[in-house]
């Protein structure tokens, strides 16, 4: 069964300061890997995906098959940065588009 | 309005009651999904949609029906509601091959 884990519930940096959200993942096929956003009363959109290798709002997250992992990264946080970040994960060779969610975790930004 | 809508956008019902919630997408996406937000839980597949009258279960369909009759619509019935159920109700759209799934702005549940 895939899992997608994300071991950090909350997360708190300053603005100006590096920020990393965690999420390894387990499948045994051949996985893409997604992370959505939910800002304050919006809705859930999708912030980048492996496969377009893209960088949108700074950040960056690379597939790691090795480690399992798929952390996003910031270099510079900014306080509208502060949001719920959920992992996905879908089976590539699936036909049934699925996701599956990680918990999510919940950044602060603070001044 | 375009895109995915969904309705209500509260609701607060009593434990027994059968409850529907509404979904429905302007862009003839062909998938369409129901999940619940739950803290420590995060987003969990209720029932998910390939086409009109074909549907799957998720990973928690236990307490819910759907139907889809037409492919703009996708309502989520929970028969005799119980107080597990209260969360936040996303329904979200696809067009595969796209893999980006569009989100509603969710239903908060609350089950008495």
């Amino acid at each position: 069964a895939q899992r997608v884990t994300q071991p950090e519930k909350l997360l708190s940096v300053f603005k100006g300061a590096p920020v990393e959200l965690k999420c390894n993942y387990s499948y045994s096929g051949s996985p893409e890997l997604f992370w959505y956003v939910q800002y304050s009363r919006q809705r859930l959109q999708l912030l980048l995906r492996h496969i377009s290798r893209e960088s949108i709002k700074g950040f960056t997250a690379d597939l790691n098959k090795g480690e399992t992992s798929f952390h996003l990264k910031k270099p510079f946080a900014q306080e509208e940065d502060s949001a719920m970040y959920y992992c996905a994960l879908r089976d590539s060779g699936g036909s049934n588009y699925k996701l599956t969610f990680g918990k999510g975790t919940l950044l602060t930004v603070n001044p | 309005d375009a895109g995915i809508t969904q309705s209500p956008r509260y609701k607060i019902t009593e434990t027994g009651r059968q409850v529907t919630l509404m979904c429905h997408q302007t862009w003839s996406h062909s998938y369409m999904f129901w999940y619940r937000q739950d803290l420590g839980h995060g987003l969990r597949l209720i029932y998910y949609s390939a086409a009109a009258d074909i549907t799957d279960k998720g990973e928690v369909p236990d307490g819910y029906v759907v139907s889809r009759s037409k492919t703009e619509n996708f309502p989520l019935t929970l028969e005799s509601a119980t107080r597990s159920q209260t969360s936040v109700y996303f329904c979200a759209s696809s067009e595969p091959p796209y893999e980006e799934q569009f989100f509603g702005p969710g239903t908060r549940l609350t089950v008495l």
